[in-house]
């Protein structure tokens, strides 16, 4: 199974600023993926990332406010941008074990928890 | 409409006692069917997955889920549970249709006393 960390950890930030999250893999996995889960509630995904693709956002969700970056098959971002209260929340970051096939495991980061005062 | 339900926001178990968290879904297709738990402020954790075949699961940590078509359920089951099984768990369906994406249940808390 894939190993994934994910920097920050946490944070507190101010609204109207905007914070990177980072994604590493420790293999090449074809496609990544980006949650956002309130604490104790569902997963809700937010964007689906391929390396060398423009990644592709569920509904509700904009590149504006959330651009994610795919440089390589190890590594993603995901920026939430002019974060207000409402953005507060545990963003995780996910892969699959496979090939894209309806099969596939997927496996998760730690999570990063974000608070926007 | 394609979805997952937990229909339980939580269950309380002894520890010893067996445990069931429950678990029923509606798709079009085969359903490819997961569990996940999630720790206090960790990702999730794969648990065990029904793709086709035998209709008991055997999964990690001793976990068992037992798919039943009729009844279109796949309820996550230990035999004796653990205080350390203390989680939050959740099933998981994936769709063969828009790009194999996965739906998840709402969650169900599991408490395990000593």
């Amino acid at each position: 199974s894939a190993v994934i960390s994910q920097k920050p950890s946490r944070d507190i930030c101010q609204r109207g600023t905007s914070l990177t999250i980072q994604c590493q893999v420790d293999s090449q996995v074809t496609m990544m993926f980006w949650y956002r889960q309130q604490p104790g509630q569902s997963l809700t995904l937010i964007a689906t990332a391929n390396q060398g693709s423009e990644a592709t956002y569920e509904s509700g969700f904009v590149i504006d406010k959330f651009p994610i970056s795919r440089p390589n098959l190890t590594f993603s971002t995901l920026t939430v941008s002019n974060m207000s209260p409402e953005d507060s929340s545990i963003y995780l970051c996910s892969v699959e074990d496979g090939l894209a096939g309806a099969t596939d495991t997927q496996y998760f980061g730690p999570g990063t928890r974000l608070t926007v005062l | 409409a394609q979805s997952v339900a937990q229909p339980e926001d939580q269950v309380n178990v002894a520890e010893g006692n067996p445990l069931t968290v429950k678990c029923t879904y509606s798709v079009s297709g085969n359903p490819y069917l997961f569990w996940y738990v999630q720790y206090p402020n960790r990702g999730l954790q794969f648990l065990l997955k029904y793709i086709t075949g035998d209709n008991l699961v055997k999964g990690s940590y001793g976990f068992e889920a037992e798919f039943n078509k009729s009844q279109t359920s796949f309820h996550l089951k230990k035999p004796s549970a653990l205080v350390s099984d203390s989680a939050l768990y959740f099933c998981a369906v994936r769709l063969e249709t828009g790009g194999f994406k996965t739906i998840f249940g709402a969650g169900t808390r599991l408490f395990v006393k000593a």
